[in-house]
């Protein structure tokens, strides 16, 4: 069962508009989220973070929005630009789960999100 | 900036070899992972470690062993490599629970 999901294979969006890319969860333990940016043949890097205590959590062009209630996130990225193309991961994490160890993230499948010019 | 090196960007090996991916991170961190990407299935986790010689099961750990053996290091080991084990793999660290950093994934064939 996914238990994070990325229903939007891809996204299109016209250079300097506002690109949202969702994400939905079933983990209703999940207490930290995460969006990672991945262009080919390289690792993610860490985008930005929001703790389930917030409902938002900005940094410079990239928000973060949670609806703990909903189990809904969201990355808005304003404006968007050509750089900006690259898959996109959500990721969540119930944090303490291993008992004061760690544990791994649990990854939606990817948002293909293409900047136009 | 927090580095995770991988020790190969590219990789060719037969069926039934026995395959060693490297990882090294440069920021002490406790907490390093091993997933594979997949298109169209996102990232796995195959195990994680939260301290050396400490290792866990991720959700997909069948034909893979790992080793920790000193704090920076972190291998991944196919004991006999298969076709369906052709993949990207991509390590990562963290220092407490939650974001990670990733190395620049190794991308490895089985012929």
């Amino acid at each position: 069962d996914q238990q994070v999901k990325q229903n939007s294979p891809s996204l299109s969006v016209q250079e300097g508009r506002i690109s949202i890319l969702n994400c939905d969860y079933t983990n209703s333990m999940f207490d930290y989220f995460l969006w990672y940016k991945k262009y080919p043949a390289e690792g993610p890097t860490f985008l930005i973070s929001i703790s389930s205590i917030k409902d938002k959590n900005e940094d410079g062009r990239f928000t973060v929005f949670l609806n703990k209630s909903a189990k809904h996130l969201s990355l808005h990225i304003v404006p968007s630009q050509p750089g900006d193309s690259a898959v996109y991961f959500c990721a969540a994490i119930q944090r303490g789960y291993s008992g004061g160890g760690a544990d791994g993230l649990t990854f939606g499948k990817g948002t293909h999100l293409i900047i136009q010019p | 900036d927090v580095k995770v090196t991988q020790s190969s960007r590219y990789l060719v090996k037969r069926t039934g070899e026995k395959v060693f991916l490297e990882c090294v991170q440069d920021m002490d961190h406790e907490n390093m992972f091993w997933y594979r990407q997949d298109p169209g299935l996102g990232l796995r986790l195959i195990y994680f470690s939260y301290d050396v010689k400490m290792k866990e099961k991720g959700d997909i750990p069948e034909g893979y062993s790992v080793s920790r053996e000193k704090k920076e290091r972190f291998s991944l080991i196919l004991e006999s490599a298969s076709t369906n084990q052709t993949s990207m793999y991509l390590c990562a660290s963290s220092l407490f629970e939650g974001t990670q950093y990733f190395g620049p994934g190794t991308r490895l064939l089985v012929l």
